[in-house]
Order: structure tokens, then sequence, then C-alpha cells
């Protein structure tokens, strides 16, 4: 069974600095992995997807990568500004195509 | 390309009601999630439908929750004599294949049992 984590748990950091949210999976044998942003009382904002055959994926000021082998993907923002504060998921879809989320780190950007 | 829909947003229901809640996917998708996030707990898988078609229930309660895909019209997630249990937000989403394809979620129904 899959099992997704995601840390820190929640982070609070001033504008302008870069960012590491990392997300690790138990089962490594997935199809793809992704990354949604949620803000409070809102739906799931898709952010990222990064395919089992690819290292990482690129939006903007965010970077995702992907390392199957070790279990583990960051999302990387650079020079966070306060519209980032939210909630980060992490979601990793094996062979049943369904996908474990991770609970997810909350980010605080303060001006 | 209007995104996922969802409805009502908010739902309240008193204990033993029904509550059904609706979901349509985009335009082009035939691939259907329903997902359950519970306060202070992540989010969890409950049913993937295709148009007619049950795929994959394995995170739906046994009882009192259904589903359905029809051939015309949105999905709809039924649960029968809501408790409080059961209060939480609803989220669909939708996809235009199975394997490896994006997930795009609607803006959920938040049910309140009272």
């Amino acid at each position: 069974k899959q099992e997704v984590t995601q840390i820190p748990a929640a982070l609070s950091v001033p504008e302008g600095e870069n960012l590491v949210l990392n997300c690790s999976f138990t089962d490594s044998a997935i199809y793809n992995l992704q990354w949604f942003r949620q803000d409070p009382g809102k739906g799931l904002t898709s952010l990222l997807l990064i395919q089992s055959s690819q290292r990482e994926q690129t939006s903007g000021r965010l970077n995702a990568s992907l390392d199957k082998s070790s279990g583990r993907s960051t999302l990387y923002i650079a020079a966070s500004q306060p519209g980032d504060s939210a909630t980060y998921l992490c979601a990793a879809s094996g062979g049943s195509y369904i996908p474990t989320f991770g609970r997810g780190t909350s980010l605080i950007v303060h001006p | 390309n209007a995104g996922v829909m969802q409805n009502p947003r908010h739902l309240v229901r008193r204990r033993g009601q029904e509550a059904r809640l609706r979901c349509s996917p985009m335009k082009g998708h035939s691939h259907v999630y329903w997902y359950r996030q519970l306060p202070e707990e992540g989010l969890k898988f409950m049913v993937y439908l295709q148009k007619e078609n049950i795929i994959d229930e394995s995170g739906m309660p046994k009882e009192r929750f259904s589903a359905e895909f029809p051939k015309e019209g949105p999905s709809i997630l039924r649960i029968q004599q809501v408790v409080r249990g059961d209060s939480a937000a609803y989220f669909c989403a939708s996809s235009d294949s199975p394997s490896g394809a994006e997930q795009y979620f609607g803006p959920g129904t938040r049910l309140t049992v009272t």
C-alpha cells in the first residue's frame, strides 16, 4: 500500500526566500507524481505533473523533481511571495491510477 | 473551457437525511474521481468512475454511500442516512484518460451534518 509523507507539515518564511518542500513515497512503482496547491476552503489547483519517465518539470517560479529510486520528489519555489501562501499537496499514482495524497505542507509567506 | 463544476458548494443536512453531491467533469473528460477531505486529514480516494461504469470503489464505505456517472448528466455521489461523521469536504476530479493523466479538481462540496 502506497504511503506518501510530506515534510515539513508547516513552514513560515519571509518574502523572497527560496523554498524546498519534500514529498516521499514508499512504493517506487508509480506512473506519475502531481503537485497541487490548495487555498483555505477551496479546491485543488494542479501545479506540476511529473511522469515516471521524467526527472523534473518547471513552471514559472516552480520546479518539481522526481527520484523514483529513492522515493522522493521536491517542489522548489523561487523568490517566494505572500501570494504563495497555501497548502501544497503531492500525490503519487501507481498501477491502479488512483493517486495517494500526502497530508500537505502549510506554507505562510509573510511580507 | 469550463473547469470541473460541483454543486452545491455548501450543503447542510440533518442526521438521517440524504445528501446528493453533483460533479460535472471538464469538457471531453470521461473519467471522474471522488475524494473526501476530513478536517486535519489528507485527501482520501473514494471512487473512480467512467461513463456508466464504476471502475474502482475501494475507498467507498460499504454502507450508505453510492456513486454513479450516467451516460448523460453529471456524476452523483449519494450519501444515505447521513451521520455527523460524514461532515467533510467532498471533491471531484476529472481526467481525459486514467493512465498518467493529470487530474483537474472541482471546488468541492462542503457537507455539514447537524
